[in-house]
């Protein structure tokens, strides 16, 4: 079956402007995460869903981030206002269940702010 | 705090040779494991995933994985390494949340393959 699939999986902005990145994660899965990968380094925890409730926003780096799900399927992470050091790769995973389970991860789109 | 130690940044092995990539974690209560792969360009591919139960791990592609709760890690394994198994490799501890579980990474171990 389908992955997760991410869109656009590359983004260039120019320092300033407002950014959207969507996530479609597996059918029926419960569970939406977003995950930022600086270069060089390994993924970090940003934000979770589970079906359109967001539960946790604890790795959110400041208020100009901001992800939705509102039907509990397709996530959109948005940022305002983007700085050079938003410039990563944002992973989105999706898992079936909210308990300890497997996560499954997208390509990742790749976002630089020049 | 819940934490991922990968202290090889770079591996290089020859085509053919046997490989250990290292992973030790920091987690106070019983850890779930795992090990994802990652080429360049792609999105991170589960290999192999530790719960419960049997302490030596199978996983895809040949690799395996043994966790030693007494020194706290979970090192992978492949007896013999082909040219395609040249990507990043992460390890992650699953760490429980109020109703979910959310992954912390190591900062990973980019493995180079040598003709």
């Amino acid at each position: 079956g389908a992955g997760v699939s991410q869109s656009p999986r590359y983004k260039v902005a120019k320092r300033g402007q407002d950014v959207a990145l969507r996530c479609d994660p597996i059918s029926g899965h419960v569970s939406l995460f977003w995950y930022q990968q600086a270069l060089g380094q390994g993924p970090e925890f940003l934000t979770y869903f589970q079906n359109e409730a967001q539960l946790d926003k604890s790795g959110l780096p400041s208020d100009r981030f901001f992800a939705e799900r509102p039907e509990g399927s397709v996530s959109t992470l948005k940022i305002q206002r983007t700085q050079q050091e938003d410039s990563a790769v944002y992973l989105c995973a999706s898992s079936l269940s909210s308990q300890a389970d497997t996560q499954y991860f997208g390509p990742g789109t790749r976002l630089t702010v020049l | 705090a819940q934490s991922v130690t990968q202290p090889d940044i770079h591996i290089t092995v020859s085509e053919g040779a046997s490989l250990e990539l290292r992973c030790n974690y920091s987690y106070g209560a019983t850890p779930y494991l795992f090990w994802y792969v990652q080429s360049p360009g792609q999105g991170l591919q589960l290999l192999l995933k530790y719960f419960s139960g049997d302490t030596l791990v199978q996983g895809i592609k040949g690799f395996e994985a043994e966790f030693k709760r007494s020194q706290s890690s979970f090192n992978l394994r492949k007896p013999s390494v082909h040219w395609s198994d040249a990507a990043e490799y992460f390890c992650a501890v699953g760490v429980i949340n109020t109703g979910f579980q959310k992954l912390v990474f190591g900062t990973g171990t980019r493995l180079l393959v040598s003709p």
